[in-house]
Formats: C-alpha cells, sequence, structure tokens
C-alpha cells in the first residue's frame, strides 16, 4: 500500500520559473513531512520540512505548503536555476518518539533547462 | 562534523551469497535506519535502530537483518542472495530531539549476479 503518493513524475521547467511537486498521505498517524534532493550516485539530502502545526514554510527558495484537512503537501521552488535538476522525494513519519521511519514519495524528476 | 559513511560503495556477489554492509553515522547520532532504493519500488524503509536495539522494521523478509554497536555504528546483513536485492542500500542517522530530521550517506550499490 502506497501511503504517500507524489506527481508528477517527471517535471520540466525553464530557469528562473517556479516548480510545483505535490504530495497526499494518508495515514493520519504522520507528524513530521521532509524534502529530499537526490542528485544521481548521491544519498538524499534534507532540504525542508516541516510539521502539521504550520501551514506553510520557507527557506530561500523553497516553500512547502501543508493542508493538513486535504492530507496534501507541495514543495515550491521559485526562481528555478539548472542546477536544482535532480529527483525530489516527498516524505512522512509518524511522531519522533515512534522512531525514524520515513515513507517516501515516488519521486518527482525534476529538469531546470536553461 | 563529518556526514553518513558507509563502507563498501559498490559490491558485487552472486546469488545465494551474504553480504555485509557498514555505516557510521554522524558523531552524536544515535539512531541510525537502513532503505532500500530499486527503480521499481523506489525508497522503502528496512529498520531502524537507537541505543543498539531494533525499534522499527520495514516489511522485508527476516534474510534482512541488521545490528548496533556501542559506539552507534550500524551493520546490516542480507543472506541468500536473491537478484532482486539489487539496489542501492541507503544508511541514515538522526539526532534524538532533532524533530525527526534524518541525514543520509551516500549508499551502498549492491549488484547481485
Amino acid at each position: 500500500q502506497q501511503q504517500v503518493k507524489q506527481s508528477p513524475q517527471s517535471l520540466i521547467v525553464q530557469k528562473g520559473g517556479i516548480s510545483i511537486i505535490n504530495c497526499a498521505y494518508e495515514n493520519t498517524a504522520f507528524d513530521y513531512f521532509p524534502w529530499y534532493q537526490q542528485f544521481p550516485g548521491k544519498g538524499p539530502a534534507l532540504l525542508i520540512a516541516i510539521r502539521p502545526d504550520v501551514s506553510e514554510k520557507k527557506e530561500g527558495r523553497f516553500t512547502i505548503s501543508f493542508n493538513k484537512s486535504a492530507k496534501q503537501f507541495s514543495l515550491h521552488i521559485m526562481d528555478s536555476q539548472p542546477g536544482d535538476s535532480a529527483t525530489y522525494f516527498c516524505a512522512a513519519s509518524p511522531d519522533n518518539n515512534a522512531g525514524n521511519m520515513l515513507t517516501f514519495g515516488g519521486g518527482t524528476r525534476l529538469m531546470v533547462k536553461p | 562534523k563529518a556526514g553518513v559513511t558507509q563502507t563498501p560503495r559498490y559490491l558485487i556477489k552472486t546469488r545465494g551469497q551474504q553480504v555485509t554492509l557498514s555505516c557510521s553515522p554522524i558523531s552524536g547520532h544515535r539512531s541510525v535506519s537502513w532503505y532500500q532504493q530499486t527503480p521499481g519500488q523506489g525508497l522503502q524503509f528496512l529498520f531502524e535502530y537507537f541505543s543498539e536495539t531494533q525499534r522499527n522494521k520495514g516489511n522485508f523478509p527476516g534474510r534482512f537483518s541488521g545490528r548496533q554497536f556501542s559506539n552507534s555504528r550500524s551493520e546490516m546483513n542480507v543472506s541468500t542472495l536473491e537478484l532482486g536485492d539489487s539496489a542501492l542500500y541507503l544508511c541514515a542517522s538522526s539526532l534524538p530531539g532533532d524533530g525527526g530530521a534524518q541525514y543520509f550517506g551516500p549508499g551502498t550499490r549492491l549488484l547481485v549476479l
């Protein structure tokens, strides 16, 4: 059972544009929602994360929007750059006191054209 | 501060063999989680160790096992390798009270022939 659904699978954006990746989850026990960026041959790198008590979090060009009632969250990359070309994964985890076990979305391959 | 390190980075084995992968977490991190990444199944949680005890386990067969040492370093073992075990195995560490943030190593790419 895929508990975190991510879309789109691939995305092409022009340099300077906005990249938007969406995720939906099913398990209401999820309490922590990170986004990871992965380049070929590398491990995933934590980009930004949010908890359900806030609806938006911004760090530099990266913003997470969170809709608890709809069980959806999204990543917005403003002023997208060719260096942002990578695979992005959303994830979800239950309360940290229960341990650290991320459930990942299927990934989005982003290409930013110069 | 050094990141998560994993050894070896690449490994080739044949069906039926067993393999042991190693992970050294970020200094001070006591939780180590393991994940399997394949093109077909994506990133899947294997298990998590905290203070030398397995705290959580994913939906993988018993051929997959792990352990954690007193210095927080962790190993995972896969016995009786199958072709489908070919994957990138990722280790992640986290700090208690850091809100769940997990930091991944570069992974060990295992090829089973």
